[in-house]
């Protein structure tokens, strides 16, 4: 069964370093999406790509982050200066074409800014 | 007001027992709803989504629908101990959003 992979499945930095958290859509996707969730907190949508470019994104969101899909593949997160507040799990998605809302959530990545 | 509510819970039942979960949305403009179940520290995982009014059964879940009362549930007969996760509610097209909004979750126990 298709299924969304994401690495690393736990990430480890310090504040005001630079993170890139990857991930693999679906193949046969076309929306990308990467949401977090803060330990305790509810799930929060951050951005959707679609056609290489941001469909749209949340008020998280902000000039820190940064996403990209450097070839076929692979769906990227970037993290510029990572703040203690930006700990948590970030859960990549993607869903298909039209229509399909049915997102695939990859198995997330736990960040952790120390 | 938010977005999506459910009751945090937990919601516990004895293993066999129907277990009622509910949710209700403030947009009446979404589109369609999802249930997730969550183990703790896991992902997301897609147990029924709903698009229309009325019910919809796959195995052991039922999703039910109310735009008028905007209002998601999901019913779980014989419940299982596996059954016992964090049961996330979710909206498509919140607010006009392609994306999913969610609500905190409610947590099921279920009692062997």
């Amino acid at each position: 069964e298709p299924e969304v992979t994401q690495t690393p499945s736990h990430q480890v930095t310090q504040m005001g370093q630079e993170v890139i958290l990857r991930c693999v859509p679906i193949s046969n996707h076309l929306y990308f999406y990467w949401y977090r969730q803060i330990l305790g907190q509810k799930v929060e949508f951050l951005v959707s790509f679609y056609n290489n470019e941001i469909s749209e994104k949340s008020e998280i969101f902000d000039d820190q982050f940064s996403v990209e899909r450097p070839d076929g593949s692979n769906f990227t997160l970037k993290i510029r200066s990572t703040k203690l507040e930006d700990s948590a799990m970030y859960f990549c998605a993607s869903t298909g074409q039209g229509d399909d809302t049915e997102a695939f959530f990859g198995q997330g990545t736990r960040l952790t800014v120390v | 007001q938010k977005e999506v509510e459910q009751n945090s819970g937990p919601l516990s039942v004895p293993e066999g027992a129907i277990a009622s979960l509910n949710c209700t949305y403030s947009d009446r403009g979404s589109q369609s709803f999802f249930w997730y179940r969550q183990y703790s520290g896991k992902s997301p995982e897609l147990i029924m989504f709903i698009y229309s009014n009325g019910d919809k059964e796959d195995g052991r879940f039922t999703a039910q629908l109310n735009k008028a009362s905007q209002y998601v549930s999901l019913l779980i007969r014989d419940s299982q101990p596996s059954d016992s996760a964090t049961y996330l509610c979710a909206v498509w097209g919140n607010t006009g959003r392609r994306a999913l909004t969610f609500g905190s979750g409610t947590r099921l126990q279920v009692q062997p």
